[in-house]
């Protein structure tokens, strides 16, 4: 069964750091690129940022609000993707998904989606 | 920044009936248009990518179309599993949402 599981959320400070990691399961993980989501208590999705396949360079973009904080690793020995976040504020409250971002070519262009996602795990930034 | 619009933000609908959304984008996206199903306190699911590729596993009383920058979901008939949200997302640059539609008895 194809899964994925996220662990490392919690409460914490203002400016501290946090790693969520993601654990992949049932599928060749390093074939994939790897993305997380956000969604703040009682909000909408929001695209926080992903990792390309080490095939097409390992490299990472991140959304606007958290570029410069957050960072994402991947460790494709242990198929685990991170997410390290640094100087938290409390706007980063939410519960934090990974998902599996895949490509398909259609009419000769890459379409690309999130087919698999985790449960998600809760991150509190609080006094 | 690629910004998504999607309308109504909520709808009350019935067993049986044809509902739409639409979600709009602030410029040209081609069909790299995805949509995603959500239930309170679950993950999403993807039902729909490439603007009008049904996933696998999805039943096919739902659709999309559109390209450029309007695009729609389609339920042909609502279903009571398909009360949720719903939420579109482009792919043409990184991966902005739209702010959800929810979907109400």
């Amino acid at each position: 069964e194809v899964q994925l599981v996220e662990s490392g959320g919690g409460l914490v400070q203002p400016g501290r750091s946090l790693r969520l990691s993601c654990t992949a399961s049932g599928f060749t993980f390093g074939d994939y690129a790897m993305s997380w989501v956000r969604q703040a208590p009682g909000k909408g999705l929001e695209w926080v940022g992903f990792i390309r396949s080490k095939a097409y360079g390992g490299t990472t973009d991140y959304a606007a609000s958290v570029r410069g904080r957050f960072s994402i690793s991947r460790d494709d020995s242990k198929s685990i993707a991170h997410l390290q976040m640094n100087s938290l504020k409390t706007a980063d409250t939410a519960v934090y998904f990974c998902t599996r971002r895949r490509w398909e070519i259609i009419r000769g262009y890459y379409y690309y989606y999130m087919d698999v996602w985790g449960t998600g795990t809760t991150v509190t930034v609080s006094s | 920044d690629i910004q998504m619009t999607q309308s109504p933000s909520s709808l009350s609908a019935s067993v049986g009936d044809r509902v739409i959304i639409t979600c709009r984008a602030s410029q040209s996206i081609n069909s790299y248009l995805n949509w995603y199903q959500q239930k309170p306190g679950k993950a999403p699911k993807l039902l729909i990518y490439a603007a009008s590729s049904l996933q696998s596993g999805v039943p096919s009383r739902f659709s999309g179309s559109g390209s450029g920058t309007d695009f729609s979901l389609t339920i042909s008939s609502l279903q009571p599993d398909d009360f949720a949200t719903y939420y579109c997302q482009q792919s043409y640059n990184i991966g902005t949402f739209g702010q959800g539609t929810k979907v109400e008895i």
